[in-house]
């Protein structure tokens, strides 16, 4: 089983929908959360960490649920320039404290 | 702002030839990693360091080596590079701030083997 689990997608959806993604991860002894976004052709780039009471910036909101060892990316309001790959990283996946990437998760907005 | 730089944005290089791949960051990061990046495969750690002169495997490190012998500086090679070695390569650095490690990423060097 992979550490780091991402439906990879694509979400296919229209401008101003609402969109969730989920990750999980299999290491409950994990320490810290991230979302990552990848545009076509350049590097990943943080796009916020996840924090255990949950955290919210603009139109973006993640969560933790370490009970059940997921993480979760929710985009409100989908913009055309939300299309993009959104990587979920974990540290402390694999045992030791260095980040596992998922395979990251497409995300298409289209008009 | 971080920046994190890689020496070449696109190589293209014949089997069996050496091949040296460089990055720098000017943010005094301890840590540095090379993944390679795959369609389907996600990024993958190939090594990592926290230390100059100190370095680990990841998890694909076959097929390649890698220096830090300033801090600010890490380097990939690949001892002779094969067809399957054909990949995006990306670098990045890190630091530990309030228990949060926050990883920052080179544009990225696209490595065709012929």
């Amino acid at each position: 089983r992979k550490e780091v689990e991402q439906d990879p997608g694509p979400f296919n959806v229209p401008e101003g929908a609402t969109v969730a993604f989920n990750c999980t991860y299999s290491n409950s002894a994990s320490q810290s959360f991230f979302w990552y976004r990848q545009d076509c052709r350049k590097e990943p780039k943080l796009l916020m960490s996840v924090y255990s009471s949950g955290n919210e910036d603009g139109r973006f909101t993640a969560q933790l649920n370490r009970a059940s060892q997921y993480i979760s990316l929710l985009i409100r309001d989908s913009k055309l320039s939300d299309s993009a790959t959104y990587l979920c990283v974990v540290l402390g996946a694999g045992g030791s404290y260095i980040p596992t990437f998922g395979r990251g998760t497409s995300l298409i907005v289209h008009p | 702002d971080v920046k994190v730089t890689q020496s070449s944005r696109y190589l293209v290089k014949r089997t069996g030839e050496k091949v040296f791949l460089e990055c720098v960051q000017d943010m005094d990061h301890e840590n540095m990693f090379w993944y390679r990046q795959d369609p389907g495969l996600g990024l993958r750690l190939i090594y990592f360091s926290y230390d100059v002169k100190m370095k680990e495997k990841g998890d694909i490190p076959e097929g390649y080596s890698v220096s830090r012998e300033k801090k600010e500086r890490f380097s990939l090679i690949l001892e002779s590079a094969s067809t399957n070695q054909t990949s995006m390569y990306l670098c990045a650095s890190s630091f530990l701030k309030g228990g949060q490690e926050t990883q920052y990423f080179g544009p990225g060097t696209r490595l065709l083997v012929l």
